[in-house]
Parts: structure tokens; sequence; C-alpha cells
């Protein structure tokens, strides 16, 4: 079956602008996880979300980071005003349930100008 | 002092040879633990976990846990160049949240033909 998808594959945006990353989970896969990996760092644990709640939002590094889920499906990580630093991969990853085995889609690769 | 450590390596081993690769975790109270392999400009693929003291088996693939010394190490058996890639260490439980996942940076595994 289809796996993680994500877009787009890849973002060249401008300094101040606005994105928007989606992710779309494999079907039936309840639990979904966002990350992000710098050049050379491993993965930076953003939210996740159980169905359309998110009960750790903890990873999220500033409020110009938000995240939403509907119909326990697709997912949207939105970064407002990004910045330089904010140039990375964001993955994503789904699980049967939080706390099964996770899969990776292909991720996001973000560049600011 | 972080909470999932790992060299970064490059580890080098020739063709045939054991790869020995650990990891340490700060956090007393974590519950389960996993094994990621990330070829360069992909996404992470889950290798093994392991949730109990000693030693499991899959394959070429060996994961000891430790919980008393907080390691965990993945050895690889007869190892071949297409296992030359990074191998992340990641933790889940304890004091961060059941289902949130603390990743250490990786360690670059190069095998020689």
């Amino acid at each position: 079956g289809a796996g993680v998808s994500q877009s787009p594959s890849n973002k060249v945006t401008e300094k101040g602008k606005d994105v928007e990353l989606r992710c779309d989970p494999i079907s039936g896969h309840t639990a979904l996880y966002w990350y992000r990996q710098s050049l050379g760092q491993g993965l930076e644990f953003l939210i996740y979300f159980q169905g359309n709640s998110a009960p750790d939002k903890s990873g999220l590094p500033s409020d110009r980071f938000s995240a939403e889920r509907t119909g326990g499906s697709v997912s949207t990580l939105t970064i407002q005003r990004t910045q330089q630093e904010d140039s990375a991969v964001y993955l994503c990853a789904s699980s049967l349930v939080a706390g099964e085995t996770q899969y990776f889609g292909p991720g996001t690769r973000l560049l600011v100008l | 002092q972080k909470e999932v450590e790992q060299n970064s390596g490059p580890l080098s081993v020739p063709e045939g040879a054991i790869a020995s690769l650990n990891c340490t975790y700060s956090d007393r109270g974590s519950q389960s633990f996993f094994w990621y392999r990330q070829y360069s400009g992909k996404s992470p693929e889950l290798i093994m976990f392991i949730y109990s003291n000693g030693d499991k088996e899959d394959g070429r693939f060996t994961a000891q846990l430790n919980k008393a010394s907080q390691y965990v190490s993945l050895l690889i058996r007869d190892s071949q160049p297409s296992d030359s890639a990074t191998y992340l260490c990641a933790v889940r439980g304890g004091t961060s949240g059941t289902y949130k996942y603390i990743f250490g940076t990786g360690t670059r595994l190069k095998v020689l033909a």
C-alpha cells in the first residue's frame, strides 16, 4: 500500500514568509509525528497527534510553529514568519497507534533565504 | 548532557566484520529503545526495537540493552558495504512522555569493501 507522503518535497522561501508543509499518513494510521532534522543532526521531535488531538506539543520551537490534523488523516505544519534557522528537513511519520512502529515519509526540505 | 548520546563517527569496519554501535541515555525511566538506519538523503527506517534487558537478535542484527548502565547497543554481524549509513538510536517513555521519541544524532558507519 501507499506509504507516508509529504508535500512539497522541496520548498525555498524568503525570510519572513509563512510556509505550510503537508503530511498524508498511511491509511488507517491514527498516530502522526512531526520531526525536524537539521544538517548533520538527529531528529528533533516537534509534535505528535493521536487522532486529531495533539497530546504533546512540547517540541515546537516557538509560537511561530503550529500544526493541525483534520479528519484523523492529513496534517499540516505551519511556520509563520520563517527565519533562516528554520531551514531543515521536516519529516513526518505515522503509526497504527501511538507507540507502534513509525513509518517515515520522504520529508520536506525547507530552505529559508 | 544530551538526553540520547551517540558517537558521531565515522565508524569504519572492513566487510565481513562486526560493527558495534553504542548509545547512552540519561532518563532512567525510559521504556523503549529503537535503532533506525538512515541512508544519505533518505528517511529513517526501523531496524530493531528492544524493551527488556538483554539481547534481541534479528538476522545479522543484535540489539543489547542494559538499563542499569543506561546504554543500548546494536551489533551488525558480517557487515556489508550496503550497511553503510547513519544509525540513529531513539528512546521513548520516561519523563519525556510515553509516546515521545528522543533521537540521538546518529553514528555514521562505513563498511569498507
